[in-house]
């Protein structure tokens, strides 16, 4: 099946630095990648939408400037959460899709980054 | 895309019993896909239907799903420890690329 890995796993970081997560889809290529953000005992929230070679497309209310994405290649994504404040700890999972013979939206899930912001 | 809503919130069963968990909807949709996450984990696929497609088994899955009500299923018969999870659904169109989740069901299976 279709693996999806995120690094790091977890992170802990001092308020205003930056962190990058990496997602990369490692038995596929991925066209399109998703960032989620799920705060604790809440549901998934979509974040943005990562298309390699071209701009992420971002959900309203989430800062394009604070939450940098890059698509370099067909098997990575990196989100980069910039000048972190404690109200961005949260888990971040990425999601790869749109592999040849499933269903256009059919998801495969990283394992998620927990970050915590001091 | 849209969100489906799942209910219960949460179920707690023994080991063995049978869970199971419903997903409504809104509008029309193509296909519907139920999602599994682990505590501090990320999402594991479970299971797609179609619309044209009334029920669906993988292992001890059953989903149905019945269009005209808008809603569908999810059982798990026989239900282990390992079970215990979140649940989600994502209802969608054909040329929908992005998905949307509800709160889920949380289901707790006791030893």
């Amino acid at each position: 099946g279709a693996v999806v890995s995120q690094h790091p796993s977890w992170v802990i970081c001092k308020s205003g630095t930056s962190v990058k997560i990496e997602c990369r889809s490692l038995d596929f290529q991925a066209t399109t990648m998703f960032w989620y953000r799920q705060f604790p005992k809440q549901s998934l929230m979509l974040m943005a939408t990562s298309n390699e070679g071209s701009k992420a497309t971002y959900e309203q209310g989430v800062e394009k400037d604070k939450f940098l994405i890059n698509h370099a290649s067909l098997t990575l994504s990196t989100l980069t959460v910039t000048s972190a404040h404690p109200e961005d700890s949260s888990f971040y999972i990425c999601s790869a899709g749109s592999t040849p013979g499933l269903a256009v939206n059919e998801q495969f899930f990283g394992p998620g980054t927990r970050l915590t912001v001091l | 895309s849209q969100q489906g809503e799942e209910d219960p919130q949460a179920l707690s069963i023994q080991e063995g019993e049978n869970a199971t968990m419903n997903c409504s909807y809104k509008t029309s949709i193509n296909n519907l896909q139920w999602y599994r996450q682990n505590s501090g984990r990320g999402l594991v696929h479970l299971i797609l239907i179609r619309s044209n497609e009334r029920e669906k088994h993988s292992g001890r899955l059953r989903v149905t799903l019945d269009t005209s009500k808008k809603s569908s299923s999810l059982l798990i018969t026989a239900s282990r420890a390992a079970d215990t999870a979140s649940y989600f659904c994502a209802p969608a169109r054909s040329n929908d690329y992005k998905l949307s989740f509800g709160a889920g069901t949380t289901v707790t299976v006791r030893a």
